[in-house]
């Protein structure tokens, strides 16, 4: 149980063009999902906190008109990078926890990743 | 978020036990202590967590040190599938919800 799903797994565009990306949870609900970028040999480092039916909550440094996240339900978020440049390739994750577990220590689900290259 | 130090990399050969140390010693009280793997190219998995006492689960052993400024994931018998970045992340409980930060961790290879 308790699988995140991430769309697409890879990724190739244009610079200058927009790509969006998906994350479901596909068996259980989630208030709150979390969206992380891995640099090659470098660790994840979070980008933002997407929320249910509000705004999503940046991480210092990160452009919230660049990176636009929507969560417009209880399973799928969206992140949106737009006008992509060849230095925003890298490895994009999405999180989530199980809701009415926020509570409580319990684990976050990751996707699998989505690999986006700028071209 | 309190300061983890874990080693680069860690080597182990199938089959064999593997003990992968993480120090904390900045942790507050409440902090839990999370272990979160990273199989190359996918995103990460859940491993196991504790607070004071050593934990089992199906994947791993927690051992955590008694003044809790240490701990240690151990795989009891390694296998080519364990060869991961692993990740020790303090984080705190009860109420506080939400986000994970990621230190370096441990790449940990596995030889047949």
């Amino acid at each position: 149980g308790a699988v995140v799903s991430q769309h697409p797994s890879w990724v190739i565009c244009k610079s200058g063009t927009s790509v969006k990306i998906e994350c479901r949870s596909l068996d259980f609900q989630a208030t709150t999902m979390f969206w992380y970028r891995q640099f090659p040999k470098q660790s994840l480092m979070l980008m933002a906190t997407s929320n249910e039916g509000s705004k999503a909550t940046y991480e210092q440094g990160v452009e919230k008109d660049k990176f636009l996240i929507n969560h417009a339900s209880l399973t799928l978020s969206t992140l949106t990078v737009t006008s992509a440049h060849p230095e925003d390739s890298s490895f994009y994750i999405c999180s989530a926890r199980v809701q009415g577990q926020e509570t409580y220590n319990s684990p976050l689900h990751f996707g699998n990743g989505t690999r986006l290259t700028v071209t | 978020d309190a300061k983890t130090t874990q080693p680069n990399s860690m080597e182990s050969n199938e089959e064999e036990p593997v003990h992968l140390p993480c120090n904390h010693s900045t942790i507050s009280g409440t902090d839990y202590i999370h272990w979160y793997r990273q199989l190359p190219s996918q995103g990460p998995e859940y491993v196991i967590h504790g607070l004071t006492s050593n934990v089992n689960n199906r994947m791993a052993s927690l051992a955590i040190a008694e003044d809790r400024k240490s701990s240690t994931l151990i795989l009891h018998r390694a296998t080519l599938r364990d060869a991961a970045v692993y990740y020790c992340i303090p984080k705190a409980g009860g109420t506080s919800y939400g986000k994970l930060t990621f230190g370096q961790g441990t790449i940990l290879t596995v030889h047949p």
